[in-house]
């Protein structure tokens, strides 16, 4: 089975930092992967998709990217509402699916 | 708009089966595009994939948990079910119902909090 590590497992940061959160795949998925964002409290979101495409309405401040094992999620401009944990999931694997396990973004 | 209701109870005793019923409005299970999805969460863990299924009735299920679970449709109430057979603590979690638009989940459930307890 596709395992998934996450790094760092939690982060803290500033509002206006660059963040950067890696994902690594076991073995390679080609582009077959999501990032979502949880809020505390709250049911996951969809950020992107085939690891590079933005989902409708999220702010362009969020970027993905990388192919194979190895993915980033990028965001440019941290801001307030973007404190969460962020997860990334696998299809390569299609129907079956495997989730990371998350990287906590903190305010420094 | 789309949206997913989980429902079931929010307590199931240790090596009893937990049962909950989504229910998907604003449209429809049986469209071919979609599968829907059950994701749990243990409190302060992460997310788990559970299971899969087709409005057809056929299913996909995490392999660590294949055992124990069984997932049906009833199109006719636009509902999908999770049942997942003698629980113990460790499958105390909040439960999400989601859809997924074959490769990514794109809906989601509130998400409802089953506890296992003696």
């Amino acid at each position: 089975a596709i395992q998934l590590t996450q790094s760092p497992s939690s982060l803290s940061a500033s509002v206006g930092d660059r963040v950067t959160i890696t994902c690594r795949a076991s073995q390679a998925i080609r582009s077959t992967l999501a990032w979502y964002q949880q809020k505390p409290g709250k049911t996951p979101q969809l950020l992107i998709y085939d690891a590079s495409t933005l989902e409708s309405g999220v702010p362009s401040r969020f970027s993905g990217s990388g192919s194979g094992t190895d993915f980033t999620l990028t965001i440019s401009s941290l801001q307030p509402e973007d404190f969460a944990t962020y997860y990334c999931q696998q299809f390569n694997s299609y129907p079956l699916f495997t989730f990371g396990p998350g990287t906590k973004v903190d305010i420094k | 708009q789309l949206q997913l209701q989980e429902s079931g109870p929010g307590l199931v005793k240790t090596s009893e089966t937990l049962s909950l019923t989504c229910t998907v409005s604003g449209g429809s299970i049986s469209s071919s595009t979609y599968y829907w999805g059950w994701i749990r969460q243990p409190p302060g863990k992460g997310l788990e994939w559970i299971g899969n299924i087709y409005y057809s009735g056929s299913t996909y299920y995490n392999p660590s948990l294949k055992s124990r679970i069984t997932l049906s449709v009833d199109t006719s109430k636009d509902q999908f079910s999770l049942k997942l057979s003698s629980v113990t603590a460790a499958d105390t979690a909040v439960y999400y119902c989601a859809r997924a638009a074959v490769r990514y989940f794109d809906f989601w459930g509130q998400g409802a909090l089953v506890a296992v307890s003696s």
